[in-house]
């Protein structure tokens, strides 16, 4: 299957901006997502980008998209306490059998000190 | 309450019994999804649904079974459970082929 690699632990001071990296495989791949998982709660979807899109803001979320490296970043702005959470990079597939499908990346675990 | 909601929340039991998984949505999604997830494996899917009567087998599907014989429902149950089952089920369900993905709470299974 696809394979969507990202690093597992990312730790900074509140208010400073945290970035997130994600690789994918799927160059085909037309949306690709962040979700957050907050500790025993299921993941809800925090942004996503359109693979025909280079950069998408969202108040204190920017998310990169290098298609020719297949890289995607999320930056955080003020990162505050309540950011801290496990943050998943997904692609979806387009491919005929596994349209729609989604490839979840390992997720980060992000920490944020006061 | 509208949404996806997962039951049993938390479920101990032994190696060889039979363990059901429920999942039930109120958006009427056709769309319904099993994943599991493990430390160093990230989610993994196990099966999805297209629509009622309709299922197809994800990423790692052995040990499971699954039917969908109304679109609210998507149980999942494991048929004797072994310890490499063990593990934190996620279910969700999204209204189409592409899109947002909505998540239950998850079902924290040990199995002994």
């Amino acid at each position: 299957g696809e394979d969507v690699e990202q690093s597992l632990f990312l730790s900074v001071r509140e208010g400073d901006s945290s970035v997130i990296n994600c690789t994918y495989t799927d160059s085909s791949s037309t949306y690709l997502y962040w979700y957050k998982q907050e500790p025993g709660a299921g993941l809800q979807l925090l942004t996503y980008i359109f693979s025909n899109m280079d950069m998408k803001q969202d108040q204190r979320l920017t998310v990169l998209l290098n298609k020719k490296d297949k890289h995607l970043s999320l930056r955080i702005a003020d990162t505050q306490t309540g950011d801290s959470a496990i943050y998943f990079c997904a692609e979806s597939s387009v491919r005929g059998s596994t349209l729609g499908r989604l490839y979840f990346g390992r997720g980060t675990q992000l920490t944020v000190w006061p | 309450d509208a949404g996806i909601t997962q039951s049993p929340r938390y479920k101990i039991t032994e190696t060889g019994r039979q363990v059901t998984l429920m999942c039930h949505q109120t958006w009427s999604h056709s769309y319904m999804f099993w994943y599991r997830q493990d430390l160093g494996h990230g989610l993994r899917l196990i099966y999805y649904s297209a629509a009622a009567d309709i299922t197809d087998k994800g990423e790692v599907p052995d040990g499971y079974v699954v039917s969908r014989s109304k679109t609210e429902n998507f149980p999942l149950t494991l048929e004797s459970a072994t310890r490499s089952q063990t593990s934190v089920y996620f279910c969700a369900s999204r209204p189409g082929r592409t899109g947002e993905l909505f998540f239950g709470e998850g079902s924290r299974l040990t199995v002994l």
